[in-house]
């Protein structure tokens, strides 16, 4: 199956610090991907969707200066944490559209960010 | 809106047989996924159904009825390493694989 490989696994930072996620498809390209956020004993929500060349579009209630998206090309995308509080520790999860052919989504492996 | 109910835990014997029960409204409905999830890991795929019916993939069947918003996720030959939580999610109308999840049902397999 496709592969999406995210990047790091783990990172711990400190409050106020910025921390940026990768999140590439390895054998495809994704015009698409979305990032998703979980709790701990929680599901994933979506927080935004990234598109290719163009902005990044938000789910309500995600701060879009907060968590800036990038998608410069067909098979990255990168999520910054920008001034990181202790309640943005999560586990953070991006997939990627999948091709043309093949039904499921795609996951990244997760990034495990604590906020210290 | 959307909403997408599962229970929250579940326990089973190894070698049993489990179902865990979905039930789903959404604006929208474009298939039904189930998700496996190990603690700490990503969402692993297990299976999709976007027509009524049961869908059988080895120990592991998924059943959609679309007037009934209502799927079933079977699993067969329980083993210690199914203990997980599984995740329902459904992909609404023209969205490349964007997904509600549930708030999935941590399923514990005892020996």
């Amino acid at each position: 199956g496709a592969v999406v490989s995210q990047h790091p696994s783990r990172v711990i930072c400190k409050s106020g610090t910025s921390v940026k996620i990768e999140c590439r498809s390895l054998d495809f390209q994704a015009t698409t991907m979305f990032w998703y956020r979980q709790f701990p004993k929680q599901s994933l929500m979506l927080m935004a969707t990234s598109n290719e060349g163009s902005k990044a579009t938000y789910e309500q209630g995600v701060e879009k200066d907060k968590f800036l998206i990038n998608h410069a090309s067909l098979t990255l995308s990168t999520l910054t944490v920008t001034s990181a509080h202790p309640e943005d520790s999560s586990f953070y999860i991006c997939s990627a559209s999948s091709p043309r052919g093949v039904t499921e989504a795609f996951f990244g492996q997760g990034t495990r960010l604590t906020v210290v | 809106g959307q909403n997408i109910d599962q229970p929250t835990e579940m326990t089973a014997t190894e070698g049993a047989i489990v179902q865990i029960n979905c039930t789903y409204q959404t604006s929208g409905f474009n298939g039904l996924f189930w998700y496996q999830q190990h603690a700490g890991e990503a969402p692993t795929f297990l299976s999709y159904n976007v027509l009524d019916g049961l869908e059988e993939k080895g120990r592991f069947s998924s059943f959609l009825s679309r007037s009934k918003g209502y799927s079933y996720l079977l699993l067969k030959e329980l083993q210690m390493k199914d203990s997980a939580s599984y995740l329902c999610a459904v992909s609404p109308s023209g969205s490349a694989r964007q997904l509600t999840f549930g708030s999935g049902t941590q399923l514990t397999v005892l020996p």
